[in-house]
């Protein structure tokens, strides 16, 4: 059972370029959430999606950062116009069922470090 | 909010045991959590303690919980030189969609 997939794992953007990150939840998961790590710094909640729904964004920076997670296909974190501010490692995870409160049923991804040069 | 609180970093010799400390705020949190995270690699969970638990010991770790001052500690026993990474401390309140981390002690090894 792989566990989650999160590509790419590295990514260069110049300012003002796009970047996407993607994130396949493990098999049976259907609810998925982004976290940022800025450097030297511990990781921040962004978003919560289970398929097709955004169900908690409260972390998502207003503008230029949006994410989905389609009926089919992976769950995408999009960046728009990238600032060198958002040069960060970006962490998804997946859970089989919703919140935190079975324990260990949080599983995180290796991560996308992304420069912005 | 809720905050979560660690000290940065933490040296220690090789076969002794290691403490690593962490202070919450939020007196709702329902779970807490000890990850791990060598360079360059995601967070591996290491072990989680429910609220109403005052001790959880797991191998060579042990959590203790202080709930009254908001005080959660990691130690390890026998620390070895593959046990320097960066640990973090998590916590899941009411909300329970969120992980808030602290910022990470960085435990280093020296053989």
């Amino acid at each position: 059972n792989a566990g989650v997939m999160q590509n790419p794992r590295h990514l260069v953007r110049r300012r003002g370029q796009e970047a996407r990150l993607r994130c396949s939840p493990m098999k049976g998961h259907s609810h998925v959430y982004w976290y940022r790590q800025l450097p030297e710094e511990g990781l921040k909640f962004m978003v919560y999606l289970q398929k097709e729904n955004i169900i908690d964004e409260s972390g998502m920076p207003k503008e230029r950062f949006s994410a989905e997670f389609p009926k089919e296909g992976p769950s995408i974190l999009r960046i728009q116009q990238v600032v060198r501010g958002d040069s960060a490692a970006y962490f998804c995870a997946s859970s089989p069922i919703s919140g935190t409160g079975a324990g260990n049923t949080i599983y995180f991804g290796e991560g996308s470090w992304l420069t912005v040069v | 909010g809720e905050d979560v609180e660690q000290s940065l970093f933490l040296s220690v010799r090789e076969g002794d045991s290691s403490v690593i400390n962490c202070t919450y705020t939020d007196s709702s949190s329902t779970y807490l959590y000890w990850y791990k995270q060598e360079p360059g690699a995601g967070l591996q969970l290491l072990t989680y303690i429910f609220s109403n638990m005052d001790m959880k010991q797991d191998q060579r770790l042990t959590v203790l919980l202080n709930k009254k001052d908001k005080h959660l500690s990691l130690r390890i026993a026998d620390t070895q030189t593959g046990d320097s990474a960066i640990y973090f401390c998590a916590e899941s309140g009411n909300a329970g969609n969120m992980l808030t981390f602290g910022g990470g002690t960085r435990l280093m090894v020296k053989p």
